[in-house]
Formats: structure tokens, sequence, C-alpha cells
């Protein structure tokens, strides 16, 4: 079974400060791609960063950047700089092969104290 | 705004009733994927179509349906609703099916079954 799993359905974090979400992933793949959404308040979902397995360098997008480690199945978020508008809730997600069925983590509830 | 529009944002309608949520994929996506997002729960994968034929199945009850026309829209059908469908229901869509298409969502169509 293919199955996507955050073990922290709630984080908190000081603004300014740096947090890093957890997720793992099973997959009997070698090639695929890792997604984190982010779904604020408004209940939008919002794609954060993507991963490409293939790709050993971490993907980076301005304050957001991910801890990939492939062996271990492991597919984490790291936010720096934490910001008011960075609380929402995080979702891991992992495309089944062929892109036809993204499955989606429990969710992390990200809390940002000012 | 993504370019995947849902109609309607909200919808409150009694058990035993049939509803009809539909969806525009943002300008050039040919692949539809519907999601049902219970409170406080992860996103649980629907239905995908493809340039209008099925492609992949989901947890989708035999009282759900879905299809995609010709123009790409896509409808989502729902009938003998109960109190247990109450959810925010997303549409996403993608270029294609394959590798590496992060999904664009949709705001959703909130249901309340009463």
């Amino acid at each position: 079974a293919q199955t996507v799993t955050q073990s922290q359905p709630e984080m908190s974090v000081q603004e300014a400060e740096t947090v890093t979400l957890s997720c793992t992933y099973d997959t009997s793949e070698s090639d695929y791609y890792l997604f984190w959404y982010k779904q604020p308040p408004s209940r939008q979902m919002i794609l954060v960063i993507r991963q490409e397995a293939y790709k050993q360098q971490n993907a980076t997008e301005n304050r957001f950047s991910v801890n990939f480690q492939k062996a271990a199945k492991s597919f984490s978020l790291k936010i720096s700089d934490s910001q008011l508008g960075d609380a929402a809730m995080y979702f891991c997600a992992y495309p089944k092969c062929n892109n036809n069925d993204m499955r989606f983590g429990a969710g992390t509830r990200l809390t940002v104290k000012p | 705004d993504s370019g995947v529009t849902q109609t309607p944002k909200h919808l409150i309608t009694a058990t035993g009733q049939r509803v009809t949520l539909r969806c525009s994929p943002r300008s050039g996506d040919l692949s539809v994927y519907w999601y049902q997002q219970s409170l406080d729960q992860g996103l649980q994968f629907l239905i995908q179509y493809y340039n209008g034929e099925e492609r992949a199945k989901g947890n989708i009850l035999e009282r759900f349906s879905a299809q995609q026309f010709p123009d790409l829209h896509s409808e989502l059908n729902l009938s003998s609703l109960e109190l247990g469908d109450s959810a925010l229901y997303f549409c996403a869509s993608s270029v294609a099916t394959g590798f590496g298409y992060g999904y664009t969502f949709g705001s959703g169509t909130r249901l309340t079954v009463v």
C-alpha cells in the first residue's frame, strides 16, 4: 500500500523562528514526486513546494525548503522566518503512479505565535 | 484566483436529495480530480477524469457519480444524500496525467446536509 504519514497533528512556532513539519511515505517506485500543500483558514489548497525524487538537491521556495531523505522515505518541510500568514494546515502529498491519485497525509495544523 | 472554478461555493440540502457540483478546470488542463474533505479530516480521492474519460476511481460511493464534458468542465453528482456526506468537496486540475504535474485546486464547495 502507498501511504503518507504526518505524525504531528499540531505544531506551534514563534513568529520569525524556524519550524519543521515531518512526513513519511511508503512507495515501491523509484521515480516520483512529492508535494507540500498549505490550507489556510480560507480552505483553499495552495501548492507550497514539490520535490523530484531523482534529484538529490532539496527543493527550496523562498522561506520554504524540504529535507528529502529518499532511503528513509522522509520528506519534511522547513519554514524559516515564520510569519503569521503561515498559520494553516499543511498536507504532505504523494501521487501514485501516473498521477492518477494524489494521496494526502492527515495534515499538520501550524500555529504561529506573535 | 487559482484558475479552477467551482460552483456553488456553499450548498445546504436535506437528506435524501440530489445535488450537482460543478468544476471548470484551469485553461489548458485536461485532467480533473475530485476530492472530499470531511471536517478536520484529510482529503479523500474520489475520481479522476482525463480529457473526458474516467482514469481512476478512489473511495467514491455508488450514490456518487461524475463526468467530464467535451469542454472539459466536470460535474460531481451526489444522490440520496446522508448527513455524513456533509463535507468540503474539492476539484483540482492538472495539465496531464503523469509524473510531476502538481494539482491546482479550486476553492471548494461546502456541502451541508441537514
